[in-house]
C-alpha cells in the first residue's frame, strides 16, 4: 500500500520568509497529489491539486511541485504570514480517474509562522 | 452557501449504545466519504460512496456501517461503539473539477466512547 511521509516535527519559519513543506511517498506514483490545510479542531480545506504530468502548480502565494522520479512533492508558501500557521496535509490519489475512494493522507506537518 | 454539515458535533456515549452521525451536503456531489482522525495516525478512510446505493469499504471499516439512500446524505452508523472508536470524524464530499477531484470536508464530530 502507499506510504506517505511528511515531516512530523513542527516547522518554524519567520514571517516574510518562504516556508517549504515536503511530502515523500513510496510505491507507485499517484495520478494526483493534493495539499490541504487543517486548523485545530476543523476539517481539512483543499488548497491545490497537481497531476502526475505537471511539474509545478501555483495559486497566489502557494506553489506545489511534483517530482515523480524523486517521489516527492514540495509545498511552498511565499511571503509567509502568521495566519498561515496550520497543519498541512499531503494526499495522494493513485488512480487517473480520481474520486473519493482512493485518497491516502499523510499525517501532516505543523507549520508555525513566527511574527 | 456550499457546505457539508455533520451532526452532532460532539458526542459522549457509552460502550454498546448504537449511534448515528449524520452527514449532509448541498453541493449535489456524487462522491462522499467518512474519515476518522487520530493523533499520530492521521486521516484514515472508513467508508466511501460513489453514488446513491453504492458504498464500499475504506481502510478502517470494522465496527462501522453506512448507507446512501439519497445523494445528499451519508450517515455513519456505529452499531455497538467501543472505546477504540473514540476519535474525530469527518465527512467529505468530492467532485471532479476538470483537473482532478477536490474534497470538501465537514466540520467534524468529536466522539468519545466510555
Amino acid at each position: 500500500s502507499q506510504k506517505i511521509e511528511q515531516n512530523s516535527e513542527a516547522l518554524n519559519i519567520q514571517e516574510g520568509k518562504t516556508a517549504t513543506l515536503t511530502c515523500n511517498y513510496t510505491n507507485y506514483s499517484p495520478a494526483y497529489l493534493q495539499w490541504y490545510r487543517q486548523d485545530p479542531g476543523r476539517g481539512p480545506v483543499f488548497l491545490l491539486l497537481i497531476r502526475e504530468n505537471e511539474k509545478e502548480k501555483r495559486k497566489e502565494r502557494l506553489k506545489v511541485t511534483f517530482d515523480t522520479t524523486l517521489k516527492q512533492s514540495l509545498f511552498h508558501i511565499t511571503a509567509s504570514q502568521p495566519a498561515d500557521s496550520a497543519t498541512y496535509l499531503c494526499a495522494l490519489d493513485p488512480r487517473s480517474g480520481g474520486g473519493a475512494d482512493g485518497l491516502t493522507f499523510g499525517k501532516g506537518t505543523h507549520l508555525i509562522i513566527q511574527p | 452557501e456550499a457546505q457539508v454539515t455533520q451532526n452532532p458535533r460532539y458526542l459522549i456515549t457509552v460502550t454498546g449504545k448504537k449511534l448515528t452521525v449524520t452527514c449532509s451536503q448541498n453541493m449535489n456531489h456524487e462522491y462522499m466519504s467518512w474519515y476518522r482522525q487520530d493523533p499520530g495516525l492521521g486521516l484514515r478512510q472508513i467508508y466511501y460512496s460513489m453514488n446513491v446505493e453504492v458504498t464500499d469499504k475504506g481502510d478502517v471499516p470494522e465496527g462501522y456501517k453506512v448507507s446512501r439512500k439519497e445523494k445528499r446524505n451519508f450517515p455513519l452508523i456505529l452499531e455497538s461503539p467501543s472505546p477504540n472508536q473514540t476519535s474525530l470524524y469527518f465527512c467529505a464530499t468530492s467532485i471532479y473539477q476538470g483537473s482532478g477531484y477536490e474534497q470538501y470536508f465537514g466540520p467534524g464530530t468529536r466522539l468519545t466512547v466510555t
